[in-house]
């Protein structure tokens, strides 16, 4: 399968704990976006890398929550002192508008992982 | 599996019907577009795009119309099947200088009925 992967696809956690996430992009892709989404809403924008470099952050990125790609590939997204209201489906898209087809830079999301906060 | 979006705007229709589903998006500086289904516990997959220099686009049983006029976009698929089944999300694209960050909109449920 060579589409984006996300891993774990599913995370219980207690209040309070760290979680990490990860992601594996396309593998031609150098754009990696993070978005949140909860039930019965559309996916919100948290932040966006270029090869390694983190380029944009929403004001939904609170300080508990980093985010790495540091070698350009995979990405981490971390979640310090997890609260309740961070449970959500956690969507990672990757891109290259280099490879879209007459420039359009169309991202590809991947399965997602599902993180419930008891 | 779970279900994505609970409270989202149902559209039913009877298999082998055209469907419409409807989007308004907010910002004119938006320069792209993209429609994507969402399937129960997926994440969303995409369907069609266009840009904003287009008005139409035609894919595989599938059709997109940009009016810029009052920033309204359609998805139009035609001979509904049973698997079109999902919940449909349009997303602008808006460039900020340093990324392409997507916005979605309200998403609309499908309900394709035999």
């Amino acid at each position: 399968d060579t589409g984006v992967s996300q891993d774990p696809r599913h995370k219980i956690t207690k209040r309070g704990q760290n979680v990490t996430f990860r992601c594996d992009p396309i593998s031609e892709h150098n754009r990696l976006y993070w978005y949140r989404q909860t039930l019965g809403q559309g996916p919100e924008f948290l932040t966006y890398f270029q090869n390694e470099a983190q380029l944009e952050k929403s004001r939904l990125l609170s300080d508990r929550f980093s985010a790495e790609r540091p070698k350009g590939s995979f990405s981490t997204l971390e979640i310090q002192r997890t609260e309740q209201g961070d449970s959500a489906m956690y969507l990672c898209a990757s891109s290259s508008p280099n490879l879209g087809t007459r420039g359009r830079d169309t991202q590809y999301f991947g399965p997602g992982t599902r993180l419930t906060v008891l | 599996g779970e279900s994505v979006g609970l409270h989202l705007p149902t559209l039913s229709v009877q298999e082998g019907d055209n469907s419409i589903i409807n989007c308004a998006y907010s910002n004119s500086a938006s320069d792209y577009f993209i429609w994507y289904k969402q399937e129960s516990g997926k994440g969303p997959q995409f369907i069609i795009d266009i840009r904003s220099n287009m008005d139409k686009r035609q894919g595989q049983r599938v059709t997109v119309l940009l009016n810029k006029t009052v920033k309204h976009l359609s998805l139009q698929i035609a001979a509904t099947q049973p698997g079109d089944s999902a919940v449909y999300f349009c997303a602008e694209n808006i460039n900020t200088g340093t990324a392409s960050k997507l916005t979605f909109g309200t998403g609309t449920r499908l309900q394709v009925t035999l």
